[in-house]
């Protein structure tokens, strides 16, 4: 069964320093994962994917993320930290086969705060 | 391209009455996914839909719920008999479902608030 872990509910960075958000997934099959990020009172935006293709990924506003096999991760960096990265982040992801495709299984979430 | 949209934004409702919730999905898009989140957590899975087909009830569905997408294009979910419980923010995705990817595009989400 798939399941996404994200490791640490806050995370807090100065404004020009690295972000960093941490997610392991647990999946029997190869997954397809996702990181979104949710402003306050919206919905959730599409930040960059993992289809199996390259295994580092590039996203919107500098976004990237490494899918990582051997140690089961797919975390989002970012070099420089902006204000208005000031959000949730979750990663999400499903199994690329079987009834669970397209179901997207979400992490508790990261907030980053970004400080001036 | 419009993107996905919901309606309406926030619905405050007394226990016990009905809700029904509106989501107008991508056009062409041949899924469409419900969601729920509640405070502090990420969304959890609902329900889905490949055109008109409902392919998929999560068991957090009880049978207060149900959901429709008739023609396969916008969807409709009612909560019978609301409870306190039921209150989350509700969202609406929509895909193009293909044989490499099934990416999903959120809509801003439905807040529901139980008295």
């Amino acid at each position: 069964a798939q399941s996404v872990t994200q490791l640490g509910s806050h995370v807090s960075v100065s404004e020009g320093a690295l972000v960093l958000l941490r997610c392991n997934y647990s999946s029997s099959v190869p997954p397809y994962l996702f990181w979104y990020v949710q402003y306050p009172n919206q919905g959730l935006q599409l930040l960059l994917k993992y289809t199996s293709a390259a295994t580092l990924v590039k996203g919107i506003n500098g976004f990237e993320a490494e899918f990582k096999k051997s140690e089961t991760s797919f975390h989002l960096t970012k070099p420089s930290a902006h204000m208005s990265d000031a959000a949730e982040y979750f990663c999400a992801g499903y199994a690329a086969g079987g009834t669970s495709y397209g179901k997207l299984t979400f992490g508790q979430g990261t907030i980053l705060t970004v400080h001036p | 391209d419009t993107g996905v949209s919901q309606d309406p934004r926030h619905k405050i409702t007394k226990r016990g009455q009905n809700v029904t919730f509106r989501c107008d999905p991508i056009s062409e898009h041949n899924r469409l996914y419900w969601y729920r989140q509640t405070l502090g957590q990420g969304p959890e899975f609902l329900t889905y839909f490949q055109n008109e087909a409902q392919l998929e009830k999560s068991r957090l569905l009880s049978d207060r719920f149900s959901a429709e997408r008739p023609k396969g294009s916008f969807s409709t979910l009612e909560i019978q008999r609301t409870e306190q419980g039921d209150s989350a923010m509700y969202l609406c995705a929509s895909s193009f479902r293909s044989a490499s990817t099934d990416t999903q595009y959120f809509g801003p989400g439905t807040r529901l608030t139980v008295l």
